[in-house]
């Protein structure tokens, strides 16, 4: 059964700094693993996606790595702003069955 | 592009009572649409597989019976929580997949519906 891992749970930086979030999964048959953005009581965005075969992807201050044989992603965000504060998740896609695993997320406080 | 709406966004309802939570793509086509269910500090659970013209797949330890889902059309899904209690109070997200396009793998997410049961 596939597990994902976020870690920190929670995270909390001054304006500008650069940071890594970090996600970790047990199984490594993905399909593709995705990065979203959750306001609080909100839905989700989709911030980058990376399919099986790639190694980043990059939008914009964000870049997210990913290493399927120790399975492991981590999404960097640069120059941070208060307006990154949000709870990020991690998920993967399993085999192309379109079914998203989770993790619990880390939750970001960028302080001005 | 690609907007996923719910109905509504916040529910309060006394337990035994029947609720029905909407999830529209609103500028494209889906076929299929996943019911999510989140609980304060843990991960979205996925809930259930919803396709259009055909019967839901649910994940296991979901009960069918108790959470309905309805796909009769390629922009609309409702799930339904029948005779809820005060344990099924939770966000219920859906998102949805885009029939065609680019990316189609792609899961669009809708803002969640909070569902608050006395």
């Amino acid at each position: 059964k596939q597990e994902v891992t976020q870690i920190p749970a929670a995270l909390s930086v001054p304006e500008g700094e650069n940071l890594v979030l970090n996600c970790s999964f047990t199984d490594s048959a993905i399909y593709n693993l995705q990065w979203f953005r959750q306001d609080p009581g909100k839905g989700l965005t989709s911030l980058l996606l990376i399919q099986s075969s790639q190694r980043e992807q990059t939008s914009g201050r964000l870049n997210a790595s990913l290493d399927k044989s120790s399975g492991r992603s981590t999404l960097y965000i640069a120059a941070s702003q208060p307006g990154d504060s949000a709870t990020y998740l991690c998920a993967v896609n399993q085999g192309g069955s379109e079914k998203l695993v989770f993790g619990k997320g880390t939750k970001l406080t960028v302080n001005p | 592009g690609a907007v996923v709406s719910q109905h509504p966004s916040w529910v309060i309802c006394k337990s035994g009572t029947s609720v029905k939570i909407e999830c529209r793509s609103l500028d494209f086509q889906a076929t299929t649409m996943f019911w999510y269910r989140q609980f304060p500090k843990q991960s979205l659970m996925l809930m259930a597989t919803s396709n259009e013209g055909s019967k839901a797949t649910y994940e296991q330890g979901v009960e069918k019976d108790k959470f309905l889902i309805n796909h009769a059309s390629l922009t609309l899904s409702t799930l339904t929580v029948t005779s809820a209690h005060p344990e099924d109070s939770s966000f219920y997200i859906c998102s949805a997949r885009q029939t065609s396009g680019r990316a189609p793998e792609t899961q669009y997410f809708g803002p969640g519906t909070r569902l608050l049961v006395l």
